[in-house]
């Protein structure tokens, strides 16, 4: 089975620069997560979808973070504007459903740099 | 030992040795467990679950461990190999205290090292 796909791997910016990042999920997966992970901590959930709907985004950073699940399938997360403390990596996970005892399948993780 | 800011606890074990990594939960609420495991530069990789149902659950050199009377959880790795070295993670999940939707909390992690 395909994995969770995530692009691009590495960003580096500047601050105050936009920036977007990609996750296609496992096909069928109805709930959809974006964690972002700063160096030497566990992931922190910036934002939960279940199909396109949101069902958690309380950490989100609403001011300079959106976030959108097309169609309940792909998703985008984007920064503008960027600040050096959004340097961290990006993981999208997905999940069969947040009501169902599975677990979550993460991408590779999209590593950002903001200079 | 205790993780303050970027300090991960580590674990350092011999190849070979058994490895136990330990977690302490917050939710008495939160009725499923997993263990992820994530090496550098990679997400991090499902290792085994359990539900609060159980107390015990074997997978291959995995155990995990539920007491839930302390909230506490541990992953038990036999004969610990080199490819084990990474970062732990436990994460809980039950409904928050509105009741409507599952929540997801990741511990800290625990970083273990295996020495050839």
């Amino acid at each position: 089975e395909a994995g969770v796909a995530q692009s691009p791997r590495y960003k580096i910016i500047e601050k105050r620069q936009s920036v977007a990042f990609w996750c296609n999920p496992i096909s069928g997966h109805a709930t959809l997560y974006w964690y972002q992970q700063i160096l030497g901590q566990g992931p922190k959930l910036l934002i939960q979808f279940q199909n396109n709907g949101v069902v958690d985004d309380s950490q989100l950073p609403k001011d300079r973070f959106s976030a959108e699940r097309l169609k309940g399938v792909d998703s985008t997360l984007k920064i503008q504007p960027a600040k050096l403390e959004d340097s961290a990596v990006y993981l999208c996970a997905s999940r069969l459903g947040a009501d169902i005892y599975t677990e979550a399948f993460f991408g590779q993780g999209t590593r950002l740099t903001v200079v | 030992g205790e993780s303050v800011g970027l300090h991960l606890p580590t674990l350092s074990v011999q190849e070979g040795d058994n490895s136990i990594i330990n977690c302490a939960y917050s939710n008495s609420a939160s009725d499923y467990f997993i263990w992820y495991k994530q090496e550098s530069g990679k997400g991090p990789q499902f290792i085994i679950d359990i539900r609060s149902n159980m107390d015990k659950r074997q997978g291959q050199r995995v155990t995990v461990l539920l007491n839930k009377t302390v909230k506490h959880l541990s992953l038990q790795i036999a004969a610990t190999q080199p490819g084990d070295s990474a970062v732990y993670f436990c994460a809980e999940e039950g409904y928050g205290s509105a009741g409507n939707n599952r929540k997801l909390i990741w511990g800290l992690g625990t970083s273990l090292a295996v020495n050839p």
